[in-house]
């Protein structure tokens, strides 16, 4: 297994605002790496994939950067819709989430 | 339009058992692999496990390994997960969720999800 941790655990930021959300792998995952959004009551939704692809339909704010065992997330201008919680996940030796990122408005 | 409908769930006594059903549509199932990812309540997500397209290869969580089977039924466009020893660790949303690879190789990347059911683990 090659644990996750996502930081930080809550991020309080206002609308318009610019979010930095990172996750570290403890080796390398090389960029077998995504990053999901899930809202209250809703199932994950994919986002970014291979560490910096956008997922179809995701808007051009959301931006994935990383490679080995640091990888970050950035939401360029929160919108409404965008607070929510937030997952990293490698598939390399098993599919692994990290523990997630609340974005909650400030 | 892809849909994945999972079914099953409900409230289980400890050392019980249960199968999840999952019926994929908008898609060519027999092609893809496919994974079950949980969340209890409150908490994160957890891969349960992982099957291949053909059903020959199959990935568990050391949380529940020897105790639940993956399994598929193509002709039927049905993933299926059999759950026993239930313990009150296990309660949890089960989703079900397609994987954007054909091939059994780094899987766990799921595109599309279900909505999920609920699985109750209590005395």
């Amino acid at each position: 297994d090659i644990p996750l941790t996502q930081s930080p655990a809550t991020l309080s930021l206002s609308p318009g605002q610019r979010a930095t959300l990172s996750c570290r792998a403890s080796q390398s995952v090389t960029t077998f790496f995504a990053w999901y959004q899930q809202k209250p009551g809703q199932a994950p939704r994919l986002l970014i994939y291979d560490a910096s692809n956008r997922a179809a339909g995701i808007p051009a704010r959301f931006s994935g950067t990383g490679s080995g065992t640091d990888f970050t997330l950035t939401i360029s201008g929160l919108e409404p819709e965008d607070f929510a919680v937030y997952y990293c996940q490698h598939r390399v030796q098993g599919p692994t989430f990290g523990q997630g990122t609340k974005v909650e408005i400030k | 339009e892809v849909l994945l409908l999972e079914s099953g769930g409900g409230l289980v006594q400890p050392g019980g058992s249960l199968r999840l059903s999952c019926t994929a549509s908008g898609f060519t199932f027999s092609s893809y692999v496919m994974n079950w990812v949980r969340q209890a309540p409150g908490k994160g997500l957890e891969c349960v496990s992982v099957i291949s397209s053909s059903g020959d290869n199959t990935h568990y969580a050391d949380s529940v390994r020897g105790r639940f089977t993956i399994s598929r039924d193509n002709s039927r466009n049905t993933l299926y997960l059999q759950m026993n020893d239930l313990r009150a660790e296990d309660t949890a949303t089960y989703y079900c969720a397609k994987d954007v690879s054909v091939h059994w190789h780094f899987v766990g990347l799921a595109d599309y999800w279900g909505q999920g059911t609920l699985v109750t683990v209590s005395s």
